[in-house]
């Protein structure tokens, strides 16, 4: 396995389910990120975990709730979703502090319907 | 201050022809822009980067521009095929004890055979 993994790719949940969606990064990564997409509106970032501590929470609903074990691991706990929580969600890592930081790297998401 | 304004939401162009899509950002804190390219059912991937202290870089087909007194940069894609057809993402990114990246909402770009 290389790169970001993100699982499971299709996530169909109801509103009073809990689930969780896991991430894996290969790359020796010491920074993990949970991103929210949107039809027509810019990434949002939800949670950073740098050197496995939570270094930013923009805010986002307590329904979310993130677990970073280590540093290759990141999970999105969900629960008591609602319909308007139905996007695609972004997995990322970097390395902080490397000389000439080169952005992030993303998974391929975790397409997630509430219903 | 955290915004990046990104233009236009959708672009059509001719295969061979150059596309051009622009970004503008507010804060002169940022000191990273990167690109990214998303087909569907995947994640944006780096496509190419700049930092401030250049005005031009070019890798392959796609340039980025970067104008630092207008705040503005733009990404150049030199003889357009159906397999750029993507959307593309600009952002910009500054320290703030992590390296934390704004992105853009976006442009949805079509290439016609």
């Amino acid at each position: 396995e290389t790169g970001v993994t993100q699982t499971p790719r299709h996530l169909v949940m109801g509103m009073t389910n809990k689930k969780s969606l896991k991430c894996e990064q290969h790359l020796g990564h010491n920074a993990m990120y949970w991103y929210k997409q949107s039809a027509k509106k810019p990434l949002e970032l939800m949670f950073v975990y740098s050197l496995e501590e939570r270094v930013e929470n923009n805010s986002v609903p307590s329904r979310f709730s993130p677990e970073c074990p280590n540093s290759s691991h990141l999970f999105l706990h969900l629960h008591t979703l609602q319909p308007e929580d139905s996007a695609l969600y972004l997995c990322a890592s970097s390395q902080e502090d490397a000389p000439g930081w080169g952005g992030y790297t993303f998974g391929s998401g975790t397409r997630l319907t509430v219903v | 201050q955290q915004q990046v304004k990104q233009s236009p939401q959708s672009l059509i162009v001719q295969k061979g022809g150059i596309s051009i899509i622009n970004c503008a950002y507010e804060n002169t804190a940022f000191d990273y822009f990167p690109w990214y390219q998303q087909f569907p059912g995947k994640g944006p991937a780096l496509l190419i980067a700049i930092r401030p202290d250049v005005s031009e870089k070019k890798e392959g087909r796609f340039t980025i521009s970067f104008n630092k007194s207008a705040k503005q940069f733009s990404l150049h894609i030199m003889d357009s095929q159906p397999g750029d057809s993507a959307t593309y993402f600009c952002a910009a990114s500054m320290n703030t004890g992590f390296q934390k990246l704004v992105f853009g909402t976006g442009t949805r770009l079509l290439v016609s055979p």
